[in-house]
């Protein structure tokens, strides 16, 4: 199994510009969380999707941010524009509703700077 | 809204010693209860959790956490810590959503260091 698997490792980007991250849950997975971290705040929860659907996106930090989930084995993060403020580490997570829905396995992040 | 309290930031222990990194939540329930481990440049792993039942869990690497509703805490605890233990622990708690899905709080995290 080769676990959730984000892209990039790392990002360095200029003010105003578009980024967008990527992830792939675990195959079978069917919940899908996407997390920020920074020093100051920890380890947020920004969205997550059951099924494909978003169910809670209430920890998206305004309009520049939004998450999609077209299939069952991919999703994307879009910061548009990017501001310095966004620099943090961004993890995805799966889990398992069927099987193990407690259980979230988190990839290994995408390391975003914004210049 | 739930909170989670991870009151020590860093901790460092010589190997061989004890460890008891503390967690306290703050939740209208009794919630769902973990931890998590996360290596420098590493995802988050899940080392246990509590649903109900006996309050002392076991975990995987030798760890153990015990729920103690009077105190609202779950502190995380090992026996005899090996440098590979250095790292940064995350207590977590989630209400079950009613969707299927548990939606964790973070602490805000203890980073042990391991002194050979």
């Amino acid at each position: 199994d080769a676990g959730v698997i984000q892209s990039p490792r790392h990002e360095v980007t200029e003010m105003g510009q578009e980024v967008t991250l990527r992830c792939k849950p675990i195959s079978g997975h069917n919940s899908l969380f996407w997390y920020r971290q920074t020093m100051m705040r920890g380890l947020e929860l920004l969205i997550y999707f059951n099924n494909n659907v978003p169910i809670d996106d209430s920890g998206m930090p305004e309009d520049r941010f939004s998450a999609k989930m077209p299939n069952a084995s991919f999703s994307t993060l879009k910061i548009q524009p990017s501001e310095p403020r966004d620099s943090a580490v961004y993890f995805c997570a799966s889990s398992s509703l069927a099987g193990d829905p407690d259980t979230q396995y988190f990839g290994p992040g995408t390391r975003l700077t914004v210049l | 809204a739930q909170s989670v309290t991870q009151p020590d930031i860093h901790i460092t222990v010589s190997e061989g010693a004890s460890l008891e990194l503390r967690c306290n939540y703050s939740y209208g329930a009794t919630p769902y209860l973990f931890w998590y481990v996360q290596s420098p440049g590493q995802g988050l792993q899940l080392l246990l959790k509590y649903f109900s039942g006996d309050t002392l869990v076991q975990g995987i690497k030798g760890f153990e956490a015990e729920f103690k509703r009077s105190q609202s805490s779950f502190n995380l605890r090992k026996p005899s810590v090996h440098w590979s233990d250095a790292a940064e622990y995350f207590c977590a708690v989630a209400p079950y959503s009613g969707a299927g899905s548990y939606q964790l709080t973070f602490g805000k995290g203890t980073k042990l260091s391991v002194i050979p």
